[in-house]
């Protein structure tokens, strides 16, 4: 099941904060966060597993709510070299507490950073 | 250079044919995973592999299919191409075969004309 992510696309001013949602309607083990530049390959940022946990790298944050199956990418202060498409993958819980392993990702928020 | 090199670059056929596209995994990483992505498309999961074997499989056609080989490399074979298959095929390495990041290659370009 593709996880689902809003905005479609956001276009901020040069120091200004961004939210991206990633929502699932299945048990999610994992979530992992990649940016992916026009003509370019997908790089990743961060992984969350399950447990709440909250993670940071430099201004950009990401938090998951287990019990919500969800996950929120933060961007503080964003800069120019934010604008891409943002992923969100998810891996969901197998049977036996172990995740499915098969990594699904949502359709792509694009964001874009004006001067 | 995220280690994970795909051959070849860009890729131009026909339809009908059949092609193979190859994956070197970064040095360590024993998972491979293929995806496609269509023109302004999301990443669409085809297949996963772990050490050789099969881990998890998406919704790659009967006409595709793919291995790894025991020196870790992978071939995704593409057969009986149609137009519509024309897109960016990635692979990606992980070290492990979930909860691991992972890390792209820069893709093949196939275009089926």
């Amino acid at each position: 099941q593709q996880p689902v992510q809003s905005p479609q696309a956001v276009i901020l001013r040069e120091g200004e904060d961004a939210v991206i949602n990633c929502s699932s309607s299945k048990a999610l083990y994992s979530v992992h966060w990649y940016r992916q530049k026009h003509g370019e390959a997908p790089v990743f940022l961060m992984i969350l597993l399950k447990g709440g946990e909250q993670k940071g790298h430099d201004k950009i944050s990401a938090s998951f709510n287990e019990k919500k199956q969800q996950s929120s990418l933060y961007l503080t202060a964003s800069q120019l070299s934010y604008s891409g498409t943002y992923f969100c993958g998810t891996e969901s819980v197998q049977s036996v507490g172990r995740s499915q392993g098969n990594l699904i990702f949502g359709k792509g928020t694009k964001l874009s950073v004006k001067p | 250079d995220s280690g994970v090199t795909q051959t070849p670059k860009h890729l131009i056929t026909a339809t009908g044919q059949r092609v193979t596209l190859r994956c070197s995994p970064r040095s360590g990483d024993l998972s491979v995973y293929w995806y496609q992505q269509s023109l302004d498309q999301g990443l669409q999961f085809l297949i996963q592999y772990y050490n050789g074997e099969e881990r998890a499989k998406g919704n790659i056609l009967e006409r595709f299919s793919a291995q790894q080989f025991p020196d870790l490399h992978s071939e995704l074979n593409l057969s009986s191409l149609e137009l519509g298959d024309s897109a960016l095929y990635f692979c990606a390495s992980s070290v492990e075969s979930d909860n691991s990041p992972l890390h792209f290659g820069n893709g093949t370009r196939l275009t089926v004309t």
